[in-house]
């Protein structure tokens, strides 16, 4: 049982350039996340899912696309890198619907990204 | 909006010193988390509190919520090297969706 699953785990970009981080997780959760880590910032939500075919916005996603195609998989897209968004980027998912209350939340390994 | 803010920032122990990190949010609550995450490594998820004035014990971890649902704090006793790392808080304000992090306090343990 794998859990939640992101590749590639590391990465350099130069600015401009365009990527996109996979987030794959086999526990059949409704909800999935991407935040970033900056030190001393704690995680910040970027964008967040409460299922399949459903993307929202969370507090920074600003320069960020999002697409959920299939209910295990989360895409985080950087269209245009700049050196701000050099980050360490974590995908999350938990248990959820409709009634039923905050369920914890399973994170993968991490994407450390730099951009030059 | 939504803020939790969690004190202190950092802490250093001697191994065997108890360590107490505090969260205090500016909406009621209608459950808190807590996480660990080793240097180098993702959160991990440790417990949830939901009712009000709730206290839970892992071992030597002590976990409260706070009567308001508005604080709360993990009190850790005799402090264990395996210990090290960040912990965080992450609260989801009654009625809302939304789980918000705290920016974490990270504990270092001198052996």
């Amino acid at each position: 049982n794998a859990g939640v699953t992101q590749t590639p785990k590391f990465r350099v970009l130069k600015t401009g350039q365009s990527m996109t981080l996979l987030c794959a997780q086999d526990m059949n959760h409704e909800y999935m996340y991407w935040y970033r880590q900056d030190p001393g910032m704690g995680l910040r939500l970027i964008h967040y899912s409460v299922g399949e075919g459903t993307t929202a916005k969370g507090e920074v996603p600003d320069g960020y696309n999002v697409s959920r195609l299939k209910k295990q998989n989360f895409l985080l897209g950087l269209e245009s890198a700049a050196p701000s968004q050099t980050s360490v980027y974590f995908c999350a998912s938990s248990g959820g619907g409709v009634g039923v209350s905050n369920q914890p939340q399973h994170f993968g390994d991490g994407t450390r990204l730099s951009i030059l | 909006g939504q803020q939790v803010m969690q004190i202190p920032q950092y802490q250093h122990v001697q191994e065997g010193e108890d360590f107490t990190t505090y969260c205090n949010s500016s909406t009621t609550l209608s459950n808190i988390q807590w996480y660990k995450q080793r240097p180098g490594g993702h959160p991990v998820f440790l417990i949830q509190l939901v009712k009000s004035g709730e206290v839970k014990k892992q071992k030597r971890l002590t976990f409260q919520f706070g009567e308001a649902k508005k604080n709360s704090s993990l009190h850790i006793t005799a402090t264990q090297t395996t210990d090290v790392g960040t912990y965080f808080c992450a609260g989801t304000r009654t009625g809302g969706f939304k789980t918000i992090f705290g920016a974490g306090t990270r504990l270092f343990v001198k052996a």
